[in-house]
């Protein structure tokens, strides 16, 4: 059974890079695409942006200048750094699985529990 | 972008009786790229439907999703005691992708 697990920091200052790491167990990063998602406390879901196992990407465009995903397909992990940081980036994190069969996008079918992510100094 | 309204915002039910939530896109979602996910305090969102009316693996069959263009709907055909949670809706037919703010599902 697949798992996805994000590790990074807790604790951002304002003005500095959030960086996070989503390591996948249990399965293959190949023939997905891999999404970074957050959700704001009390607010409902955001998607910053995803990427193919083969590296290519799709950001939002409200983000688009902050973001980075990229992965590595010989550890299994795909990465998030947002830039510039801002309390307005303070929210839960979550990494996620997305399945396309046959060029019909099934969704966002495995989440990671999320990690929490406070910009403060 | 595509903003996705749900309706209503919280519903207040009895275990046994028949849930209906709506979700409203601004603009008609491609492909019926439109999803729901339940999400229960402190968990992680979990997939129910896909492309509109799909249920996900392991999805009981109580649970079923309708629509296409701009109108979607969740239906809940017999609540049981683990359905009472928040319920989003997600459009991922056009990017970026984007989410409803969620209904509550409460026991009555």
């Amino acid at each position: 059974q697949v798992q996805l697990q994000e590790s990074g920091p807790g604790l951002v200052k304002p003005s500095e890079t959030l960086s996070l790491t989503c390591t996948v167990s249990g399965g293959s990063i190949s023939t997905y695409y891999w999404s970074w998602i957050r959700q704001p406390p009390g607010e409902g879901f955001e998607w910053i942006g995803y990427i193919f196992y083969s590296g290519s990407t799709n950001y939002n465009p409200s983000l688009k200048s902050r973001v980075t995903i990229s992965v590595d397909t010989s550890k299994n992990q795909f990465s998030l750094k947002l830039s510039f940081v801002t309390a307005a980036d303070t929210a839960v994190y979550y990494c996620v699985r997305g399945t396309v069969v046959r060029g019909d996008n099934l969704g966002m079918d495995v989440w990671g529990h999320g990690t929490t992510v406070t910009v403060s100094s | 972008e595509n903003v996705l309204t749900q309706s209503p915002g919280t519903l207040s039910l009895s275990p046994g009786e028949r849930a209906t939530l709506s979700c409203r896109a601004s603009q008609s979602v491609s492909s019926r790229y439109l999803a729901w996910y339940q999400q229960k305090p402190g968990q992680a969102p979990r997939l129910l439907i896909y492309g509109a009316s799909s249920r996900a693996t392991g999805i009981p069959d109580r649970f079923s999703g309708s629509g296409s263009g701009t109108d979607f709907t969740l239906t809940i055909s017999r609540l049981e005691p683990e359905d009472f949670a928040v319920y989003h809706c997600q459009q991922y037919g056009s990017s970026p992708y984007t989410f409803g703010q969620g209904t509550k599902l409460e026991i009555k």
